[in-house]
Parts: structure tokens; C-alpha cells; sequence
């Protein structure tokens, strides 16, 4: 497709139940990066994947979270046992290579956890 | 560790120009961007600054000072549609951006 895309674009849930999350970023691009955004904050840093390369998972907030990228494409982002606090738009970006090139951001995921 | 601060806040008049700071302080620098990010909304990219200086496009400038540890986006001829979360960046090494909290920028008439 022409941009990076989200699905779903709305999820509610209750409290304890998994949810996963797709993202399918611009065909050629290598990096992907997921983000969270809640109420008054900034983009907070999730994970990172590069082509083969094992991703980095530095900013995941706890084992809960976990993602995967399947084909150098498309990825899930799986969030287990969900709790209130998850509740936030979860956004997608994608870029060439590095986070030095420009990255294109998906339209997110609202996830709200009742 | 890594910060950027931004104002949470600013408001300006149509047609008039706006400058938005971001000062940043990070493990590593391989250049600063600047998103816009109407509501409810995806970030757009507005620039990227590696070296120090302005750089012009359009309507939109943004300058950096790696010195300083300082940027800011500077919007002229400020239009309604400019009403948005304008948000400072920093790659410090090649993996991810560090987002500042952005910077609620409202246009009134």
C-alpha cells in the first residue's frame, strides 16, 4: 500500500483478556518501530526491528508486552493479561534503513482496556 | 538518560509567525526531527536537522545549534489548519527517536 497501516483502528477490552495489534508498514522499508502514546505524553519508544537483525526490545514495559515481525514485514504487536493502564493509542512507523531516515507513521491503534 | 523539553503550550494569531523551542539532552545525536500531529491523528514528518543551521521549506524553518542542545521549528503566516501538537525528536544512535511531549499549538483567528 502507499502508507504504513493499522488494524484495528479501535480495540476495547476488559481487564485480563490478550489483545494483538497489526501493523503493515510501506513495502521496501526494513526498520519498523512501535510506539504508545497516552493522554498527554509523548510517543514512548517500544520496540524496533531492522531487516534480520534481532530487534530491540528496550522500551517494552514489561513481559506482557511482546511483538513479532513475520517475512521482514508485517508485525503484531501482542499485549497479554491486559491491564487499565495499557489504555493508549499504539502507533506504527516505519523507515529505509535507520531511525535517521524520515519514519512514516501509521494511523494507530486506540486500545481501551475497561 | 534522555530528555527534550518543549512547551506544552503556545497560542498565536493568524498570519502571524510562531517559534516553537526544543531544548534536548541525550546519549547520542544523529539528528532532530519535527512532526506535526493534528488530533486524533498520525505524526507527519516537517524536518530533519543533522548539521547545525536553518534549514527552509515552505512556510516551515527549523534550525539547530548541537552546541547547545537546541532547535526550534519557526512557522510564518500562520494558517487555522497549522492548529496541531507539533512534536521535537532526537535520534541518539541508530535504533529509535526520543519524542519531547509536543507543543499544542492553537490558531486563533
Amino acid at each position: 500500500g502507499a502508507g504504513v497501516s493499522q488494524s484495528p483502528s479501535n480495540k476495547v477490552t476488559e481487564k485480563g483478556k490478550d489483545v494483538e495489534l497489526r501493523c503493515d508498514p510501506i513495502s521496501g522499508h526494513t526498520a519498523l518501530y512501535w510506539y504508545r502514546q497516552s493522554l498527554g505524553q509523548g510517543l514512548e519508544f517500544l520496540i524496533y526491528f531492522q531487516g534480520n537483525s534481532a530487534p530491540d526490545k528496550s522500551g517494552l514495559p514489561s513481559d506482557r508486552f511482546s511483538a513479532e515481525r513475520t517475512g521482514g514485514s508485517v508485525s503484531t504487536l501482542t499485549i497479554q493479561r491486559t491491564q487499565q493502564e495499557d489504555s493508549a493509542v499504539y502507533l506504527c512507523a516505519s523507515s529505509s534503513v535507520t531511525s535517521t531516515d524520515t519514519q512514516y507513521f501509521g494511523p494507530g491503534t486506540r486500545l481501551t482496556v475497561l | 538518560g534522555q530528555n527534550i523539553d518543549q512547551p506544552t503550550e503556545m497560542t498565536a494569531t493568524e498570519g502571524a509567525i510562531v517559534q516553537i523551542n526544543c531544548t534536548y539532552q541525550t546519549s547520542g545525536f544523529n539528528g532532530l526531527f519535527w512532526y506535526q500531529q493534528h488530533a486524533g491523528e498520525a505524526p507527519t514528518f516537517l524536518s530533519y536537522n543533522v548539521l547545525d543551521g536553518l534549514e527552509e521549506k515552505g512556510r516551515f524553518s527549523s534550525f539547530l545549534s548541537r552546541s547547545k542542545g537546541y532547535s526550534y521549528l519557526l512557522l510564518k503566516e500562520l494558517q487555522m489548519k497549522d492548529s496541531a501538537s507539533y512534536l521535537c525528536a532526537v535520534s541518539p544512535g541508530y535504533s529509535t527517536l526520543t519524542f519531547g511531549k509536543g507543543t499544542m499549538l492553537l490558531v486563533s483567528p
